[in-house]
């Protein structure tokens, strides 16, 4: 089955423990990117990845950093979370570029005491 | 940058009326506007979408219309049903320096379709 996945589903943890939330699919896609979720204020994007080794700045990068050495995994690396980042966060895909359909991940729901 | 703003931020309807959801975007260059449903607990999906050189674009019970002139693009839910209850999200493609590769999304309108 196509897909995107994202794991955890679900995280809890403290200020400053870094973390990593994976991102993979299974499509063959080129481009990927990151999103966060928060109420009033709809999808913000990351970073965005146009193919392996090609990464860049979304609207909101401050506190996070990408990698993409495969073309399938896109993970998002917190070093160092703070509160301000508990949001729900987005992995997404398309075949080679942003207008084309994005296929979202299921999300993951992090919170940061 | 692009700025995209999107209203209302819920709307309620009756099954079998009509839904419109409306946005606006800055960027006059923008040239891709898509439109994203999200049902509770999922990811967001696309619905439809419209490029630049079209005004309109239909599909079954789903049209989204598009003015640039004004800067503004709209979707068009007709016979709602339960079903077509959850979030929707609209997006502008900016195409101006580095944002070309860029999605930038609205804050959504919540959308409830009563039985």
């Amino acid at each position: 089955e196509a897909q995107v996945t994202q794991n955890p589903r679900y995280l809890i943890t403290v200020t400053g423990k870094k973390l990593t939330v994976t991102c993979s699919q299974n499509m063959n896609h080129e481009y990927m990117s990151w999103y966060r979720q928060d109420p009033g204020l709809g999808l913000r994007q990351i970073y965005y990845s146009m193919n392996v080794e090609v990464t860049d700045k979304g609207d909101v990068p401050e506190g996070y950093k990408v990698s993409r050495k495969e073309k399938r995994n896109f993970p998002l690396i917190l070093e160092s979370p703070s509160p301000n980042q508990t949001s729900l966060y987005f992995c997404a895909s398309s075949p080679a570029a942003v207008r084309e359909t994005q296929y979202f991940g299921p999300g993951t729901r992090l919170l940061v005491l | 940058g692009e700025n995209v703003e999107q209203h209302p931020s819920t709307l309620s309807v009756q099954e079998g009326d009509s839904a419109v959801i409306k946005c606006t975007y800055s960027d006059s260059a923008s040239n891709y506007f898509p439109w994203y449903k999200q049902e509770l607990g999922k990811g967001p999906q696309l619905i439809i979408d419209i490029r630049s050189n079209v005004g309109e674009k239909k599909d079954q019970r789903i049209a989204v219309t598009l003015n640039k002139t004004a800067k503004h693009f709209s979707l068009h839910i007709t016979e709602t049903q339960p079903e077509d209850s959850a979030v929707y999200f609209c997006a502008a493609s900016p195409n101006y320096g580095g944002a070309t590769n860029k999605l930038i999304f609205g804050t959504g309108t919540l959308l409830a379709v009563q039985p």
